[in-house]
């Protein structure tokens, strides 16, 4: 049972345009959420945080936006650069527990 | 800073053979973590380890997986026998926060194939 969802295996867009990768989720005691980023051959980086008290979390050209009621948060790059390409990991945890990961969505930055 | 370090980084043994991985985490940090990552999934927490002891081993197949931290720093896990299932790879990752409350540092990963 998939308790963190990222329903596309992958997505591919032009570099300068806006890459949003999506991520569901079923428990709704999680409240705290992470997205991480992996390179091949490298084992994944954290990105940007969320916690449940807020709806937004912004760092630079990445924003994490959070709707508790939907189950569902985001991530959007902008703009996207092909160094933004890679595997993009959702995490999510209840406090005092640990993070669950979904499956990863593979983006790719075209030239 | 040093990264977590983890050893080897490819593996490739037949099944019902043993192996073993390394981590040497982050230097401070408390909390070391073992995932498992099969292809195409997200990474599998197998055990965690608060210094020297145990926190949670739940998802540990304990007939086959062991893994322990002498004097709190570094850490091994071992398969044995392994199973072609066992394919994955086995990442190391460190915290110096609390279990749900922040990044976790990752090492590179041990790569297991069984054949």
């Amino acid at each position: 049972d998939q308790q963190v969802k990222q329903n596309s295996p992958s997505l591919s867009v032009q570099e300068g345009r806006i890459s949003i990768l999506n991520c569901d989720y079923t428990n709704s005691m999680f409240d705290y959420f992470l997205w991480y980023k992996k390179y091949p051959a490298e084992g994944p980086t954290f990105l940007i945080s969320i916690s449940s008290i807020k709806d937004k979390n912004e760092d630079g050209r990445f924003t994490v936006f959070l709707n508790k009621s939907a189950k569902h948060l985001s991530l959007h790059i902008v703009p996207s650069q092909p160094g933004d390409s890679a595997v993009y990991f959702c995490a999510a945890a209840v406090y005092g527990q640990n993070f669950v990961f979904g499956p990863g969505t593979r983006l790719s930055v075209l030239p | 800073e040093a990264g977590v370090a983890q050893s080897p980084r490819y593996k490739i043994i037949e099944k019902r053979q043993s192996v073993a991985f390394w981590c040497n985490p982050i230097s401070g940090h408390a909390t070391l973590y073992w995932y498992q990552q099969i292809l195409g999934q997200g990474p599998k927490l197998l055990i965690q380890f608060q210094n020297n002891g145990v926190v949670d081993d739940s998802q540990l197949p304990k007939d086959r997986f062991s893994a322990e931290r002498l004097k709190g720093v570094d850490s091994t896990l071992k398969i044995q026998p392994a199973k072609l299932e066992d394919s994955a790879v086995y990442l190391c990752a460190s915290s110096p926060y609390p279990t749900w409350a922040g990044e976790l540092f990752f090492g590179e990963g041990s790569r297991l194939t069984v054949l």
